[in-house]
């Protein structure tokens, strides 16, 4: 039971090139979780999906695109990444009412 | 605008003693905050929760009190150990409609604890 697993752990972009994120469960969790943290901040939520083929806006959702194809992979893409996305991103997911469990997170440093 | 604030961004405390990290927050429609515990290179870990119908919640050397008048929130560990040194953040929802919960989190105060 390896809970939520993240893909890949680090990556350095040059601004402009595009990238996906990957996040794995296998809680059989409904609902997931992207959100990046930057110095100084709290955990901010981009995207989020309440199932399998769902997606819904958090706080900061410009710039990044997700999907949800299957009930256990939330893909978080970068289509033309940009330095102010140069952050630590991590995944989550959680049953509906429960908690959520996060990943280990991914460093994107965009140059 | 920050609707959690984590004013102290650092504490430290003898191990053995109290640990009393605060969290204020300016939403009355949040209905569930929890207390996450992150470690450097790793993802945040749940450490307790409290729904607003509360005002305390224990969990071991854990609590968690709810003001909701005051709008704020703190975390008692008791006894401090060594290896409690972390980031501790809080984190406050409503109920949305969807039926899940839109966490805000804080910024987070690293609690260090001295042997």
């Amino acid at each position: 039971n390896a809970g939520v697993t993240q893909t890949p752990k680090f990556r350095v972009l040059k601004t402009g090139q595009s990238m996906t994120l990957l996040c794995a469960q296998d809680m059989n969790h409904e609902y997931m979780y992207w959100y990046r943290q930057d110095p100084g901040m709290g955990l901010r939520l981009i995207h989020y999906s309440v199932g399998e083929g769902t997606t819904a806006k958090g706080e900061v959702p410009d710039g990044y695109n997700v999907s949800r194809l299957k009930k256990q992979n939330f893909l978080l893409g970068l289509e033309s990444a940009a330095p102010s996305q140069t952050s630590v991103y991590f995944c989550a997911s959680s049953s509906k009412t429960d908690t959520q469990y996060f990943g280990p997170g991914t460093r994107l440093t965009v140059l | 605008d920050q609707q959690v604030k984590q004013n102290s961004p650092s504490l430290s405390v003898q191990e053995g003693r109290i640990s009393i990290l605060n969290c204020d927050y300016t939403n009355s429609m949040f209905d569930y905050f929890l207390w996450y515990k992150k470690y450097p290179a790793e993802g945040p870990t749940f450490l307790i929760s409290i729904s607003s119908i509360k005002d305390k919640n224990e969990d071991g050397r854990f609590t968690v009190f709810l003001n909701k008048s005051a709008k704020h929130l703190s975390l008692h560990i008791v006894p401090s150990q060594p290896g409690d040194s972390a980031v501790y953040f809080c984190a406050a929802s409503p109920l949305v409609v969807s039926g899940t919960y839109k966490y805000i989190f804080g910024t987070g105060t690293r609690l260090k604890v001295l042997a």
